[in-house]
């Protein structure tokens, strides 16, 4: 158990409209991920987190913004849903220098934009 | 740019046989890390492995093994006498140690009674 929590764990939600969803961890680990998995596109890296305030894009970044302005807490806006965002999101968390670049997931949080 | 290819979009077997899933890495990077995850009907994504590209030693835990090829830029997953629990969608990935994984596309691996 790599002590990573993800909320909701579902949520549907209209387009247009503003969603947050927030990644816990309590293992203290300084990288956080967030991807999104979709049928036939496996995992794709949306965003991730290098330290406090220091992130960065990831593969499929449009449309999306994070915030990490805590070690534990790293979060995924969705600024005006769209119908394409519909999706199962998750997030993972490493720690470079112990076992590097090894990372362990959340339980995910399925995401429906109607 | 880093790939990963697993081309076996879906397998089906029948219980208690072998069955061995591809994947086919493209890297420049002499240093890169290789994993494997398996994703159960449940949802959630399980680390199973990683191996580095220094080390080319075929790994067994129990009835899983890895088949690590630099040769053929191939890290290949073995099941060994299958059971209905094997059944889940398999991501392999790489890393070129940047911080980031780029995931294949999975294989779902049907275990049948």
């Amino acid at each position: 158990d790599a002590g990573i929590t993800q909320s909701p764990r579902h949520k549907v939600t209209e387009t247009g409209t503003p969603v947050t969803l927030r990644c816990h961890q309590t293992e203290n680990h300084r990288y956080m991920y967030w991807y999104r998995q979709d049928p036939g596109h496996g995992l794709r890296l949306i965003h991730y987190s290098y330290g406090v305030k220091d992130t960065d894009k990831g593969e499929v970044s449009d449309g999306y913004s994070v915030s990490r302005s805590k070690t534990e807490d790293f979060l995924l806006t969705l600024e005006s849903a769209t119908s394409s965002q519909t999706s199962v999101y998750f997030c993972a968390i490493s720690e470079w220098g112990q076992d590097p670049d090894t990372q362990y997931f959340g339980p995910g949080t399925r995401l429906t934009v109607l | 740019a880093q790939k990963v290819t697993q081309a076996q979009t879906e397998i089906s077997v029948v219980e208690k046989e072998d069955v061995t899933l591809d994947c086919v890495y493209e890297t420049r990077d002499t240093t890169y890390y290789l994993f494997w995850y398996k994703q159960p009907p449940s949802g959630e994504l399980v680390f199973l492995i990683r191996r580095n590209s220094f080390d080319e030693q075929n790994e067994i835990s129990g009835r899983y093994s890895w088949n690590f090829q630099k040769s053929t830029s191939s890290f290949n997953f073995t099941i060994t006498a299958s059971q209905v629990v094997d059944s889940a969608v398999y991501f392999c990935a790489l890393s070129e140690g940047d911080d980031k994984i780029i995931f294949g596309k999975g294989t779902r691996l049907h275990i049948l009674p």
